[in-house]
C-alpha cells in the first residue's frame, strides 16, 4: 500500500515552460487536494477535487489547472511557469467524513522556476 | 488573511522538557482542529486532532489543549525527544464541508540532547 505518490520529486523549469505534476493514491479516497508550501506561509490550497470528474479552486489557484479523470489520479498543471511558482507542492487525499478525517499527504515535489 | 495564527515560528527545547506550540483562530464555525508533524523532505503526517466539544485530548506524549472561549488551541509535547525535532502545523476545518484545512504557518521544533 503506497498511499499517496507524487511524481516527479524534483524539477527545474525555465520561465514560460509548462509541466504537469502527478498525484496517485491507492486508498480509494474520494477527496484529493493540491497544496503549495512556502517558508513562513504554511500550506495553501491550490485546487481540490471531491470526486472523479470534479475540481474546484482553492485559495491560490491562479496560474494552475487541474484534472481528475480517474478517481486515483489528480494532476496539477502549470501552463506558463513563473518564478513565483517556485515552491514545494504537496498532494493530499482524504477518505470521507467522520471524526478522524485527516489528510494523507504525499512526499512532495520541489519545483524551481528560473 | 491568515485564518489560523501559529506561534512561535521556531522553538528550541532541551531533551526531557515540554514543548508548547500555540494556535489561534477567528472563525467560530471551525469544528475540527488537527496537528500535523513534518520531517525534512517528507509530507506532513497527522499527529493528533480534537473537536471543540472537549477541552483536552492526549495521545502518548502529545496533548492538545483547547480553549473554545478564547478561540485558542495548543500542542504540548511532554518529555521532548530529539526525534521530535520537526516542523509542526496546526490546522482548522469546517466538518460540514470537509473540503479544506486552513493551516498555520508552522513551528520548527529542535530538541537538543
Amino acid at each position: 500500500n503506497a498511499g499517496v505518490t507524487q511524481t516527479p520529486k524534483f524539477r527545474v523549469l525555465k520561465t514560460g515552460q509548462s509541466m504537469t505534476l502527478l498525484c496517485a493514491q491507492d486508498m480509494n479516497h474520494e477527496y484529493m487536494y493540491w497544496y503549495r508550501q512556502d517558508p513562513g506561509m504554511g500550506l495553501r490550497l491550490i485546487h481540490y477535487s471531491v470526486g472523479e470528474g470534479t475540481t474546484a479552486k482553492g485559495e491560490v489557484p491562479d496560474g494552475y489547472n487541474v484534472s481528475r479523470l480517474k478517481k486515483q489520479n489528480f494532476l496539477l498543471g502549470l501552463e506558463s511557469a513563473a518564478p513565483s511558482q517556485t515552491s514545494v507542492y504537496f498532494c493530499a487525499s482524504r477518505l470521507d467524513w467522520g471524526f478522524v478525517y485527516g489528510y494523507t499527504f504525499g512526499s512532495g515535489t520541489r519545483l524551481t522556476v528560473v | 488573511q491568515q485564518q489560523v495564527k501559529q506561534s512561535p515560528q521556531s522553538l528550541i527545547v532541551q531533551k526531557g522538557g515540554i514543548s508548547i506550540i500555540n494556535c489561534a483562530y477567528e472563525n467560530t464555525a471551525f469544528d475540527y482542529f488537527p496537528w500535523y508533524q513534518q520531517f525534512p523532505g517528507k509530507g506532513p503526517a497527522l499527529l493528533i486532532a480534537i473537536r471543540p466539544d472537549v477541552s483536552e485530548k492526549k495521545e502518548g506524549r502529545f496533548t492538545i489543549s483547547f480553549n473554545k472561549s478564547a478561540k485558542q488551541f495548543s500542542l504540548h509535547i511532554m518529555d521532548s525527544q530529539p526525534g521530535d525535532s520537526a516542523t509542526y502545523f496546526c490546522a482548522a476545518s469546517f466538518s460540514n464541508t470537509g473540503n479544506q484545512f486552513y493551516f498555520g504557518t508552522g513551528t520548527s521544533l529542535t530538541v537538543i540532547p
